[in-house]
């Protein structure tokens, strides 16, 4: 069992549609990032958050911070073929030390 | 702009066989942690370090030791491969854990056979 939770696994949609990915714990964390990978390629930070309740918005994609600091959500608008990838949520532990762990990431393809 | 070099790329090995992955970075962070990814599992911690001299155990440490001599480099040693350990090996490195950007390698594809 993982400490952060993503959902769904996989997502497939149509170019132009909206999709929202979730990343949900019980326990409470200091920051949360959302972490973008390519096939072949290592992560790329797409933002962090470290304020409950925080919205950031990066283009056509936003992102939430749950107020309890224990969940966070990715929104995408009109998503574009170039939006494929594998979204992976990071999250630093509230008081543990650390360790930066990562949820089981969400498969995204979208088609033309 | 090198970043975070992680060598070798690509690896075969035997089970019992012993091997260090490499991870040197060149931004001067502090922060540097080594990954495993196997398929639908996302990343998994196995060890980190917050500074030369430091290391701690992540969420899978069993298999696998680091050490850290120098800010630059983290290698990973496995000491006595098994299958269980085929994955891709990544090394990331930050300023701090958590609120700052990790640095990825690209990876090294591991295979034990």
């Amino acid at each position: 069992t993982q400490l952060l939770e993503q959902s769904p696994q996989f997502l497939s949609i149509q170019e132009g549609e909206n999709l929202t990915v979730y990343c949900n714990s019980s326990s409470v964390f200091s920051s949360l990032q959302w972490y973008r990978q390519e096939p072949g390629e290592g992560p790329v930070l797409l933002v962090t958050v470290v304020t409950g309740g925080e919205v950031k918005k990066l283009k056509r994609l936003t992102f939430q911070f749950g107020d309890a600091r224990k969940d966070s959500s990715l929104h995408i608008t009109a998503a574009q073929p170039g939006d494929t990838g594998l979204y992976l949520c990071a999250g630093l532990l509230l008081n543990a030390g650390n360790m930066l762990t990562f949820g089981g990431g969400t498969r995204l393809m979208v088609k033309p | 702009n090198a970043g975070v070099t992680q060598t070798p790329k690509f690896q075969v090995l035997k089970t019992g066989q012993s091997m260090t992955l490499q991870c040197a970075q060149d931004m001067n962070h502090e922060y540097m942690s080594w990954y495993r990814q196997d398929p639908g599992m996302g990343l998994r911690l196995i060890h980190y370090s917050v500074g030369a001299g430091i290391t701690d155990q992540g969420e899978v440490p069993n298999g696998y030791n680091v050490s850290r001599s120098t800010t630059e480099d983290f290698p990973l040693r496995l000491l006595s491969a098994a299958p269980s350990q085929t994955s891709v090996y990544f090394c990331a490195s930050s300023y701090v854990a958590g609120n700052t950007e990790a640095f990825f390698g690209q990876g090294t594809r591991l295979t034990v056979v």
